[in-house]
């Protein structure tokens, strides 16, 4: 089956530019989650969809970082403006339901110069 | 909230020497417990999972964990390592009420031919 599909794999802006990521999940999958891995730390949640629904998004920063996931499927993560912290590789992935493995997708690793 | 402890940030092994990874998470309640791998320039994938049952689980390419409820803990291994198994290996746990799957910081493991 077809994985998870992140576009694209690499972006290198200046600070206080924006940029976005999409995502494709896998067909089927419910769920859908966004992480930041910032070099040499586990993977944070940023926001999970369950559907075209919010369930958490604590961990977002919201004055800089938006999401949306239009019709249940594929979902956008977008920073405005970006700050050098926040040059790390997001990582989407896609599961089932709450209680099951999630997929990742490649990841985009951003570089904010 | 929940958290994961990975203590061990950089394992370096021989071939043919037996790997145990340690993982310890924080919540007391019902578990679902994962360890994912990442080899170099790929994506996260799961290695093996535990939800209920036997706490000795076994995963992909010889990998087995053990779920120790009283001590929270659900440390990796395998008895040989290879080469093949350089990677970066994450324990994660998601708990029902939180939703989220939690990662810990990582292990980086280099194997020595």
């Amino acid at each position: 089956e077809a994985g998870v599909a992140q576009s694209p794999r690499y972006k290198i802006i200046e600070k206080r530019q924006s940029v976005a990521f999409w995502c494709n999940p896998i067909s089927g999958h419910a769920t859908l989650y966004w992480y930041q891995q910032i070099l040499g730390q586990g993977p944070k949640l940023l926001i999970q969809f369950q559907n075209n629904g919010v369930v958490d998004d604590s961990q977002l920063p919201k004055d800089r970082f938006s999401a949306e996931r239009l019709k249940g499927v594929d979902s956008t993560l977008k920073i405005q403006p970006a700050k050098l912290e926040d040059s790390a590789v997001y990582l989407c992935a896609s599961g089932l339901g709450d209680d099951t493995e999630a997929f990742f997708g490649q990841g985009t690793r951003l570089t904010v110069v | 909230a929940q958290s994961v402890s990975q203590h061990n940030h950089h394992v370096i092994l021989s071939e043919a020497a037996s790997l145990e990874l340690g993982c310890n998470y924080s919540y007391g309640g019902t578990v679902n417990l994962f360890w994912y791998v990442q080899y170099p320039g790929q994506h996260l994938q799961l290695l093996l999972k535990y939800f209920s049952g036997d706490p000795l689980v076994k995963g992909i390419k010889g990998f087995e964990a053990e779920f120790i409820k009283s001590k929270f803990s659900f440390n990796l291994r395998k008895p040989s390592v290879q080469w093949s198994d350089t990677a970066e290996y994450f324990c994660a746990v998601n708990d029902g009420s939180a939703r989220q799957l939690t990662f810990g910081s990582g292990t980086q493991l280099t194997v020595l031919p």
